[in-house]
């Protein structure tokens, strides 16, 4: 059972807008930065947005992070069939242990 | 570039120890704040525990199910840091990754714990 909770799988066609929410708690999401990661197939998890809705150099803009109070969001558009991967959400379990709690994943296909 | 690489997976029999080691490079190795996340075969990702910098007191945190069983530390003359995992059991199996606190990734070790 995770701390962060994912829907277990999405769906779009190719040019598509789809969005991925993750739902935490005041104590996580609700004091903290959202970190979303993209994990292809056999692949380590690579990140996609850092700090909420931040994308690191080499992300394309069509990845981007929302937060509104205990919930965040993933939102991409253009979808395209590379983007078929599972993506995870995280965030500091609390601000004081500053543990970092997961979602569970959500396996997205591009119809 | 940074690059993060992981090495020390294997096959471990129930109660026994293995030790982990991250070699990274390509950034300033002694300020980051370095953890190791697992992933259970066909599961999701699970926060193992964290080490922070020197300057900000070397001081680790470790998720509730390996508290006391792992050690994290680091050796900022080496670039290295290493997860010690001892009295192992079953559901420590997974791929081990060394991440800069989550934001740049190994390409992970696998450790399988079985009899």
């Amino acid at each position: 059972q995770s701390v962060l909770t994912q829907p277990p799988s999405a769906s779009g066609t190719p040019g598509q807008r789809v969005t991925i929410s993750c739902s935490g708690s005041r104590s996580n999401i609700g004091s903290n930065n959202v970190y979303w990661y993209q994990q292809l197939p056999g692949t380590a998890p690579k990140l996609l947005i850092y700090r909420t809705n931040q994308r690191p150099s080499g992300v394309p803009d069509r990845f981007s992070g929302s937060k509104s109070g205990t919930s965040a969001s993933l939102a991409i558009s253009g979808l395209r069939s590379e983007d078929e991967a599972d993506y995870y959400c995280a965030a500091w379990g609390d601000s004081l242990s500053g543990n970092w709690v997961f979602g569970g994943g959500t396996k997205l296909t591009v119809l | 570039e940074v690059q993060l690489v992981e090495s020390g997976g294997g096959l471990v029999k129930p109660g026994g120890s293995l030790r982990l080691s991250c070699a990274a490079s390509g950034f300033t190795f002694s300020n980051a704040w370095m953890s190791w996340v697992r992933q259970a075969p066909g599961k999701g990702l699970e926060w193992v525990g964290r080490i922070r910098s020197k300057t900000d007191g070397g001081t680790t945190d470790y998720a509730a199910p390996v508290k006391g069983r792992f050690t994290i530390s680091r050796d900022d003359s080496k670039n290295t840091m290493s997860l010690q995992m001892n009295s192992l059991k079953t559901e420590d199996t997974a791929v081990y990754y060394c991440t800069t606190d989550l934001i740049n990734w190994g390409q992970g070790t696998l450790v399988t714990v079985s009899s």
